[in-house]
Order: C-alpha cells, then structure tokens, then sequence
C-alpha cells in the first residue's frame, strides 16, 4: 500500500521560509513523478510544481506563482520529497500536499498524502 | 496557461440520481485529463484518468468521457457516499491546471 505522509507545515511570518517533507513507503519515489500541490482554505486545488523521476534526471516544473521562491528536492536514500518554501507571502497559506505519479501514456497524479498546513501570517 | 471550466458549480440531487460533470479545457487538451472526489478534510482521490479510464477500485457507477476540450464525469446511481466535490485536471502541458470544483450535495 502506497503511503505518503508530509510533515513540516506551520506558522511562518512573511518573508520567512519553510521546509516541507514527505515520506514514502510501499513506492520506490525515485520510479516516479512527484508533484506538490496545493489547497487554500475554503478553495480549491493548485498545482505548485512537479519533480520527474531519475530516469528524467530529477527534472522540475513550477507554477508561476512559486517560480523562484519553491524549491523541489529529493533524497532516495531516504525515499522522500522536499519543498523548500522562501520569501513566504500571506497566498500561500494552505494545504500542501504530497502527491505520486503513475504512467499511462504520460504521467498523472495518483496518489495523495494527507496534507499540511502552512499558514503565512504576522 | 490552459483554463479548466467545470459546470455546475453546484448539484444538488438524491439518492439514486444519476447526475454529470461537465470540464471544458480552453484549448485541445487531448484525452491528458483526470477527475478526483474530495471530501471535506480530506484529500483528494483519484477516480479517472486519461479522460475514460477507471483508477483501480473505484465503484464502475463512474464513468468518464470525451477528448479535445470537452469532458464529462457521470455517476450513474448517486450512493450516499458519493456527496463530495469533484475536480477535473489537466496534465496535458505546463503549468497543470485543475478546474474550480463542483460540489455534489444533498438535495
């Protein structure tokens, strides 16, 4: 069974920075496409930026709205996921979520975590 | 960027009910589009992919359809269950892109 658990998630003043984790288990992360996603309160759901897998290079892709202030990371000795929040602004308050690819044709998200919650307020 | 447009926004209905969801893509997405059912305080969960294709152990009272900028999630018998928000999303190019959600409700 495919298990994605996030950690991390708190409250950050603006301007400050933030490390989100997720931890794999029962899904080799390496294999696959990961993506972060993202879900304000009382809103709906926003792609914030996607990792490929190593066969791809570890390549990433950004939402315009987290370009140049979210980094994607990984380390498969530890089969997690990372995204490094700076210059936080109060929009970014939300649920992120950890999320898993599979491939039929071309990569989709599959899979979801539970969710944390950042909250971006002085 | 490529824009989502799912109708209604609302749907209120019974038990039994069979009901549809309706995505439109601005431009040609090909068959590259999903639906997922949320719950409230929980996170999404994928029912459909590449438009017509039944994620594993979903119940087969959903069904999807359509191609190019058009789609459609239909639940054939509405189950008690099933009272939640739905979203549509695209993977067909960056940046991905998911529709503003219709909520299921009890009518």
């Amino acid at each position: 069974e495919v298990q994605l658990v996030e950690s991390g998630g708190g409250l950050v003043q603006p301007g400050g920075s933030l490390r989100l984790s997720c931890a794999a288990s029962g899904f080799t992360c390496s294999d696959h496409y990961m993506d972060w996603v993202r879900q304000a309160p009382g809103k709906g759901l926003e792609w914030v930026g996607r990792t490929r897998n190593k066969a791809n290079s570890y390549t990433t892709e950004y939402a315009a709205s987290v370009k140049g202030r979210f980094t994607i990371s990984r380390d498969d000795s530890r089969n997690s996921l990372y995204l490094q929040m700076n210059s936080l602004k109060t929009e970014d308050t939300a649920v992120y979520y950890c999320t898993g690819g599979s491939h039929s044709n071309r990569w989709y998200i599959d899979y979801w975590g539970q969710g944390t919650l950042v909250t971006v307020s002085s | 960027d490529i824009q989502m447009t799912q109708s209604p926004s609302t749907l209120s209905a019974s038990v039994g009910d069979g009901v549809t969801i309706t995505c439109r893509a601005s431009q040609s997405i090909s068959s590259w589009l999903a639906w997922f059912q949320q719950k409230p305080g929980k996170a999404p969960n994928l029912l459909i992919y590449e438009a017509s294709s039944l994620e594993s152990g979903v119940p087969s009272r959903f069904s999807g359809s359509g191609s190019g900028t058009e789609f459609t999630l239909t639940i054939s018998s509405l189950q008690p269950d099933d009272f939640a928000t739905y979203y549509c999303q695209q993977y067909y190019d960056y940046p991905l892109t998911f529709g503003g959600g219709t909520k299921v409700e009890i009518k």
